[in-house]
């Protein structure tokens, strides 16, 4: 258990829909980042919040936005979904306090997303 | 610009055999090093990292990793698989700088023969 929870864990929508994806990270973690895995591929870094801001962003179209709440949870909203989105989203924390790199992240068990 | 590489999408291994998943990364600073273990239908596990200390480094479940920055390389070993060990595997790299985003690599599947 890493304490880091995801919902819901599947969900199903229909192409164009919106859909939002939440995230309790663990306890005295301040920073949460997501990433996107698709079947057969590596996690793909969609982007980090640090205090409620967005600090860092991979190569991802801007339907996909975030939020991180006082309490440090997070959504990942993700926009027009197209068939390519149906993927595992995973969410990770980590006190890696903005800007230090390489503490170590602690990861959820994922939402698996499906767009039919 | 930072990358990983895994070598071999599946590896098959017997039961108490050597496990060995190889990995080479490209990083323009020095890099912090990961491998996360998947197994299905879950989340990724921290198997071990390294942060510039010890070039060997020890994880859980009896695997560890060689730092070797003149072959850019992190490649895991494990003495003798298990059963339990059959599972994804992804390493991954992270900047010292610039922020957090860690890039993964594109994963190898460990199966374990009886």
């Amino acid at each position: 258990e890493t304490g880091v929870t995801q919902s819901p864990t599947h969900l199903i929508k229909t192409r164009g829909q919106q859909v939002t994806l939440r995230c309790s990270s663990q306890s005295g973690h301040n920073t949460v980042s997501w990433y996107q895995q698709a079947l057969g591929q590596g996690p793909q870094f969609i982007f980090q919040y640090y205090r409620e801001e967005e600090n860092g962003r991979g190569n991802f179209p801007p339907r996909f936005s975030g939020l991180q709440f006082p309490n440090y949870s997070s959504e990942l909203n993700v926009n027009a979904l197209e068939l390519d989105d149906s993927a595992l989203y995973l969410c990770a924390s980590s006190n890696g306090q903005g800007v230090i790199s390489g503490n170590t992240i602690y990861f959820g068990e994922g939402s698996w997303l499906t767009v039919v | 610009a930072q990358s990983v590489t895994q070598l071999g999408s599946h590896v098959s291994v017997s039961e108490g055999a050597l496990v060995l998943l190889r990995c080479n990364y490209s990083s323009s600073v020095p890099p912090y090093l990961f491998w996360y273990v998947q197994y299905p239908n879950q989340g990724l596990q921290l198997l071990l990292k390294y942060t510039s200390a010890a070039t060997l480094v020890k994880g859980i479940n009896g695997f560890e990793a060689e730092f070797k920055k003149s072959e850019t390389s992190f490649h895991l070993t494990k003495p003798s698989a298990h059963m339990s060990d059959a599972a994804e595997y992804f390493c991954a790299v992270s900047a010292h700088t610039g922020g957090f985003k860690t890039i993964f690599g594109a994963g190898t599947r460990l199966f374990v023969k009886a």
